[in-house]
């Protein structure tokens, strides 16, 4: 079993539409994090959580929303999407510790008509 | 703020060996990463500097230097499944539990 997941793995939605996207750990670390990947652009931060009372904005968390529900869950919600939002989504857990590399989720493929 | 830069897109020929290079600037410095990342896929991790030198795992090795901002990502006898994406990545030392900061990438493709 994986052991970070993501739900859905693809999506398909209209814009000004409501979306959830979801993510679950079973390493038990207590930092997570969502990123976005777009071609030519790279990995970029949208939120990231050190635990379930604690949430921060990351470099392009305009138009998204977070909820840590429990230390093993972390969704990334789209209050209404739009097409520019259309990417790569990619959550990704670490343990404490500077040497702590992060791991990463299958991704969730994401378009927005 | 930080700035990693690295090359866009590399080819190399099965067998032979690649060199990846990594430049960063940041306001302080707490350890670089390297993840290799398929098509559609997700990062993987490869290696980890945090000190001065090469850190060798395998065909892969990884060198550092600080005084620089300056890293490498060594492969030796290239295999086609090494065809991938390279991503360097920094963590700040004055934010340190801030997640990394990845650079853009680089697109190895490897042709027999």
């Amino acid at each position: 079993d994986a052991d970070v997941t993501q739900t859905p793995r693809n999506r398909i939605t209209k814009t000004g539409k409501r979306i959830m996207l979801e993510c679950s750990q079973t390493k038990g670390h207590d930092r997570m994090y969502w990123y976005r990947q777009d071609p030519g652009l790279g990995l970029r931060l949208i939120y990231y959580s050190f635990d379930v009372k604690d949430i921060n904005k990351g470099e392009i968390s305009d138009g998204y929303s977070v909820s840590r529900q429990a230390q093993a869950k972390f969704s990334l919600s789209l209050e209404s999407a739009i097409p520019n939002q259309t990417a790569l989504y990619f959550c990704a857990t670490r343990r404490q510790g500077r040497q702590e590399t992060q791991y990463f989720g299958p991704g969730t493929r994401l378009l927005v008509l | 703020g930080q700035n990693i830069d690295q090359p866009t897109e590399m080819t190399a020929t099965e067998g032979a060996i690649v060199q990846i290079n990594c430049t960063y600037q940041t306001s302080g410095f707490n350890g670089l990463f390297w993840y290799q990342q398929h098509a559609g896929e997700a990062p993987t991790f490869l290696s980890y500097n945090v000190l001065d030198g090469l850190e060798e795992k395998g065909r892969f090795s990884s060198f550092l230097s600080r005084s620089k901002g300056y890293s490498y990502l060594l492969l030796k006898e290239l295999q086609m499944k090494d065809s991938a994406s390279y991503l360097c990545a920094v963590r700040d030392v004055f934010s340190g539990n801030t997640p990394l900061v990845f650079g853009k990438g680089t697109r190895l493709s490897v042709i027999a």
